[in-house]
């Protein structure tokens, strides 16, 4: 079955930059998706179309796309932004649909 | 407003099955595919299956082909998620979500999610 792989975490101090990798091999073909979840909350779209926002979300988060690796960017991390992050994806029919495993960021 | 509204936490023994429900409202539910997403307790997001709320074709994972069953119901906005033969690691959060069938903005609005807990 199609996976995608992500960094179990990351760590930071505010105000640097986080950088979150997804690794798939359908990803040159089909749009990345990201989501933020806080505990106890439902996720929330951050990115979509690899690197579209959604509006209402801040423009320190982005996305970037390379071959079968996407990447979410946080520019200035703040204390707020410590969450669980799961990217998403299709394999290559398209029909069938996969989360990465998460990362979780710490905002030390 | 634009929601998902989804029932309430269900407690069930070994061997049930379990159904639940996904309301929509504030938009067009027939422009919109649902997507249904589980969360064990402490790990991460794991992918059901969809439905387009159109003309009702139905998806699932392989892990669940079989035990799971996405229906909707268009004259109530509601799409409904039917999962079988529940085992302990069925317990966690199950979770609704649309994606626009014609358009691609992702997963743009989650319900607040059901808590299922198989226990005997």
């Amino acid at each position: 079955s199609y996976e995608l792989t992500q960094p179990p975490s990351v760590s930071l101090a505010p105000g640097q930059t986080a950088r979150i990798t997804c690794s798939g091999e359908a990803l040159p073909i089909q749009n990345a998706y990201w989501y933020q979840q806080k505990p106890g909350q439902a996720p929330i779209l951050i990115i979509y179309k690899d690197t579209e926002r959604p509006s209402g979300i801040p423009e320190r988060f982005s996305g970037s796309s390379s071959g079968t690796t996407v990447t979410l960017t946080i520019s200035g991390v703040q204390a707020e932004d410590e969450a669980d992050y799961y990217c998403q994806s299709a394999d290559y029919s398209g029909t069938l649909w996969v989360f990465g495993g998460g990362t979780k960021l710490t905002v030390l | 407003q634009v929601q998902l509204v989804q029932s309430g936490a269900e407690v069930k023994k070994p061997g049930a099955s379990v159904k639940v429900s996904c309301k929509a409202s504030g938009y067009t539910f027939s422009s919109y595919t649902f997507h249904w997403v589980r969360q064990a307790p402490g790990q991460g997001l794991e992918w059901m299956g969809w439905i387009n709320a159109d003309n009702g074709n139905a998806k699932s994972s392989q892990k669940f082909q079989g035990r799971v069953t996405i229906t909707r119901d268009t004259s109530a906005s509601t799409t409904y998620m039917e999962l079988r033969s529940l085992g302990f690691g069925d317990t966690a959060v199950y979770y609704c979500a649309r994606r626009a069938t014609t358009s691609d903005h992702g997963m743009d609005v989650w319900g607040q999610g059901t808590a299922v807990t198989v226990s005997s």
